[in-house]
């Protein structure tokens, strides 16, 4: 009964490549992120879903693209993977925006880009 | 600039003592402050949270403090265990519903 989840936990692909990592969580809650975890373990939020809608994009590039097909899953497709995209990637969730301060995190997704 | 710094070395403690973890910014007011636990291989895990009219709250073995005119957070660990080994993150509010986070510090308890 793992509250969040994320598939794949490894992720190892070649440059160029088109990749998703799934999260799912099943806290009921209506607020999911996507983090970014890099080498010097500097954690930071990519984007954020409400209820399905987004609610921060942060600077990324337009090669990651988000989906929320419903408020239990965010998605995380990845166009066109560069080296530098090799990271942590985290998925959380929290019960709402106004609850946002605890957030729930899934397992990590390491993605390596060779 | 905004900055959240959390002492990059590692801290190495002999079991029982108590830890003490370090967490300054500036350039923010934030209503709260969080602390997290991250072990190897895994995600952050919640432990406690502090408001800005706060000085202090614990939980267990844990203390927190919240000094807004020093702008930093202290995290205690009392009794310290080799099990409390793990990196200890702190996040705050900062603009637009984001949590920012520090780097983290690792501690190590020494059986």
């Amino acid at each position: 009964d793992t509250a969040v989840s994320q598939t794949p936990k490894y992720l190892v692909t070649q440059m160029g490549n088109d990749k998703s990592i799934k999260c799912e969580q099943n806290l009921g809650h209506d607020t999911m992120y996507w983090y970014k975890q890099d080498s010097k373990k500097f954690l930071k939020i990519m984007f954020s879903y409400n209820n399905k809608e987004l609610i921060i994009n942060e600077t990324v590039p337009n090669r990651f693209s988000p989906k929320s097909p419903d408020k239990a899953h965010l998605n995380l497709h990845i166009n066109s993977l560069e080296l530098g995209d090799s990271a942590v990637y985290f998925c959380a969730s929290s019960q709402d925006l106004t609850r946002r301060n605890t957030q729930y995190f899934g397992p990590g997704t390491r993605l390596t880009v060779l | 600039s905004q900055k959240i710094e959390q002492n990059s070395e590692a801290l190495n403690i002999q079991e029982g003592k108590t830890a003490t973890l370090t967490c300054n910014y500036t350039n923010y007011s934030p209503a709260y402050l969080q602390w997290y636990r991250q072990d190897p291989g895994r995600g952050p895990v919640f432990l406690l949270l502090i408001r800005e009219n706060e000085k202090e709250k614990r939980k267990e073995r844990l203390k927190v403090t919240f000094d807004t005119t020093l702008k930093q957070s202290l995290f205690h660990i009392t009794a310290s265990q080799p099990a409390d080994s793990a990196t200890y993150l702190c996040a705050l509010e900062g603009s637009s519903y984001k949590l920012i986070f520090g780097s983290g510090t690792r501690l190590l308890v020494r059986p």
